[in-house]
């Protein structure tokens, strides 16, 4: 299985910041490689697929880049509502793992 | 509005057998292919299962196999999990989502909010 290690597990940061979570996996994974927020009591949202690629209605303050092994989640000027829990995933290869998370607190 | 609603969550014993459904609504069901993702409480998310559309081919965690089935019928717009020989390892909040083809991969773009199964005794 392609393991995914996702760094830092948390971080604390003010509004206007900007944030970088990277997610290393154990193999290469051409750009299969996409980015979720999740809330407590809410469903999982798509931000990032296919490495950069912004989803629909997702704001321009996130962006995703890196390739083979390394990927990373960049939040520019962060705002109060993107607090949350942040995960990578591959869908290069079944089974389709996750990375296992990076809590963002506001300060 | 394109919506996943999963119902079938509940407590069961250690052992015990449960059926969870998601049905979707607001798009064309049978064109797409489905997952089971779940968060055990205090824990990330954990990749369960995965149907293609069409259904004639499925994927599973080791942890799950031979205890779940995943299936659909895309005449009623339903993703199912049969999930038996149930444990403790099992509880969490079980969420469906959809899985179309975006720039050749297969993120998971339309979530539910989720069913909750506690497996204890």
């Amino acid at each position: 299985d392609i393991q995914l290690t996702q760094s830092p597990s948390s971080l604390s940061a003010s509004a206007g910041d900007r944030v970088t979570i990277a997610c290393r996996a154990s193999q290469p994974l051409v750009s299969y490689l996409h980015w979720y927020q999740h809330k407590p009591g809410e469903a999982p949202q798509l931000l990032i697929y296919s490495t950069s690629t912004l989803h629909i209605g997702v704001p321009s303050r996130f962006s995703g880049g890196g390739s083979g092994t390394e990927f990373t989640l960049t939040i520019n000027n962060l705002q109060p509502e993107d607090l949350g829990n942040y995960y990578c995933q591959q869908t290069y290869r079944f089974p389709f793992t996750f990375g296992g998370g990076t809590k963002v607190e506001i300060k | 509005e394109e919506q996943l609603l999963e119902s079938g969550g509940g407590l069961v014993q250690p052992g015990g057998s449960l059926r969870l459904s998601c049905a979707a609504s607001g798009f064309i069901f049978g064109s797409y292919s489905m997952t089971w993702v779940r968060q055990a409480p205090g824990k990330g998310l954990d990749w369960v299962s995965f149907i293609y559309n069409g259904g004639a081919t499925t994927h599973y965690t080791d942890s799950v196999k031979d205890r779940f089935t995943i299936s659909r019928d895309d005449s009623k717009n339903t993703l199912f999990l049969q999930m038996n020989g149930l444990g403790a390892e099992d509880t969490a909040v079980y969420f469906c989502a959809r899985n179309p083809v975006l720039d050749g991969s297969r993120p998971a773009d339309l979530w539910g909010q989720g069913t909750l199964v506690t497996v204890s005794s």
